[in-house]
């Protein structure tokens, strides 16, 4: 089946460092990822959509300079979360949109997600 | 605006039993739903997707049923086992691009 592989799966950095999570679409091409957050015992937050070859999509309040969103290839999108702060820390998960799952619906594949923790 | 929920925080449930979760939303028309689930500090898995002119979905243990005039899909697990335990999300889509998730329920089943 589809398989997202998401890199590192925990990082720890120091306030004002800038950290890039890695997501990977391993066995198909995924022209749309999407980036969520998610809170601790909370439900996952839509930070960004992410199309291949053009500029992310941003969900209201999430600001785009802080999170940089690359999307170079069918099969990678990056986040950057640039400048980190003890409030960025959070568990952060990539999603690939996968057309070719259940009857052409556009069901999608999770990352494991990654851990971050500012210092 | 729109909004799904999910009922309660969490849902304890014997071994053996069946477990139903319920998902409502306002202010959408999704052509499907989906249901997720989240094991902790991991990133969900697809379960199951239900269309509009479907009234229910089985696989193995699990019954989806999606009532597009109480704007409700209601998530079974027959016969739960502890393995069984885990948040389940619900995800009202089709149309647009975006997936947005429900509040989720955590399920405990107790041996």
């Amino acid at each position: 089946g589809a398989v997202v592989s998401q890199h590192p799966s925990w990082v720890i950095c120091k306030s004002g460092t800038s950290v890039k999570i890695e997501c990977r679409s391993l066995d198909f091409q995924a022209t749309t990822m999407f980036w969520y957050r998610q809170f601790p015992k909370q439900s996952l937050m839509l930070m960004a959509t992410s199309n291949e070859g053009s500029k992310a999509t941003y969900e209201q309040g999430v600001e785009k300079d802080k999170f940089l969103i690359n999307h170079a290839s069918l099969t990678l999108s990056t986040l950057t979360v640039t400048s980190a702060h003890p409030e960025d820390s959070s568990f952060y998960i990539c999603s690939a949109l996968n057309t070719g799952g259940e009857s052409g619906a556009n069901v999608l594949t999770f990352g494991a997600g990654s851990r971050l923790t500012v210092l | 605006s729109q909004k799904i929920e999910q009922n309660s925080e969490a849902l304890n449930i014997q071994e053996g039993k069946t477990a139903t979760l319920t998902c409502n939303y306002t202010n959408y028309s999704p052509a499907y739903l989906q249901w997720y689930r989240q094991d902790p500090g991991r990133g969900p898995v697809f379960l199951l997707l239900i269309r509009e002119n479907e009234k229910e979905k089985r696989k193995e243990r699990l019954k989806v049923t999606f009532d597009t005039t109480l704007k409700q899909s209601l998530f079974h697990i027959t016969a739960s086992q502890p393995a069984d335990s885990a948040t389940y999300l619900c995800a009202p889509s089709g149309g647009y691009q975006k997936v947005t998730f429900g509040t989720g329920t955590k399920l405990q089943v107790i041996p």
